[in-house]
């Protein structure tokens, strides 16, 4: 099975740009899937598809795809944001299989 | 606003199977065209795609877990169930359900999970 694979932890200052990033071979042709997940909590969906955000959620999260690399990206961080974030895309082994990144998390300064 | 709701043993011994339902409220689970997905976490890890059953009725798993997985709807109960045989203390994690958006558009394939249950703990002891 394919792998999604993301840098562990990341840090912002309070109101500034962050970008989250996955990589692996199946987001060549197919797009992630973006989880908030706060301690004790369920995730979030965030992002899905090429930049779409389910109602709800603030239009400081953005999504995009270049090659082998998915990208959330933050701006002007609040912090509520604060959170560990997981992608999630197809596995390249088979059709109707999926892969949940390594997970990352966030620190808001 | 639809919500879900898992529910099954939270302690479970070793070599025996784990059984969780989720339960459907605030819509049915054959309308729409959704699919549902199991999802679990082990303490401090991350997400792992245990699989999901398509709203045709396919199943599909983590070829990690598929030898020991099932997944099932019940539509006349308006849930959906999984069942891990065999556990192993490595089974022990929180566990999540999730009703699946799986669809094309034109040339572009859509698969996100948008809304989840609060999670159930089990434990694998003895």
């Amino acid at each position: 099975s394919s792998e999604l694979t993301q840098d562990p932890a990341v840090s912002v200052a309070l109101g500034q740009t962050v970008r989250i990033t996955c990589q692996g071979d199946s987001l060549r042709s197919y797009y992630a899937s973006w989880y908030q997940q706060k301690p004790g909590q369920a995730p979030v969906l965030v992002i899905y598809g090429k930049n779409n955000r389910p109602s709800g959620i603030p239009d400081r999260f953005s999504g995009s795809s270049s090659g082998n690399t998915a990208s959330l990206t933050i701006t002007g961080a609040q912090a509520e944001d604060e959170a560990d974030y997981y992608c999630n895309s197809r596995d390249s082994s088979g059709n109707h299989l999926y892969v949940f990144g390594t997970g990352t998390k966030v620190t808001v300064l | 606003q639809l919500q879900l709701q898992e529910s099954g043993s939270g302690l479970v011994k070793p070599s025996q199977t784990l059984s969780l339902t989720c339960a459907v409220s605030g819509g049915s689970i054959s309308s729409g065209g959704y699919s549902w997905s199991w999802i679990r976490q082990p303490p401090g890890k991350g997400l792992e795609w245990i699989g999901y059953i398509y709203h045709s009725g396919s199943t599909y798993y983590n070829p990690s877990l598929k030898s020991r997985v099932t997944i099932s709807v019940d539509r006349s109960k308006n849930q959906f169930s999984l069942k891990l045989s065999s556990v192993t203390a490595a089974d022990t994690a929180v566990y999540y359900c999730a009703r699946v958006c799986d669809f094309w558009s034109g040339s572009v394939s859509y698969y996100y999970m948008d809304v989840w249950g609060k999670g159930t703990t089990v434990t694998v002891s003895s």
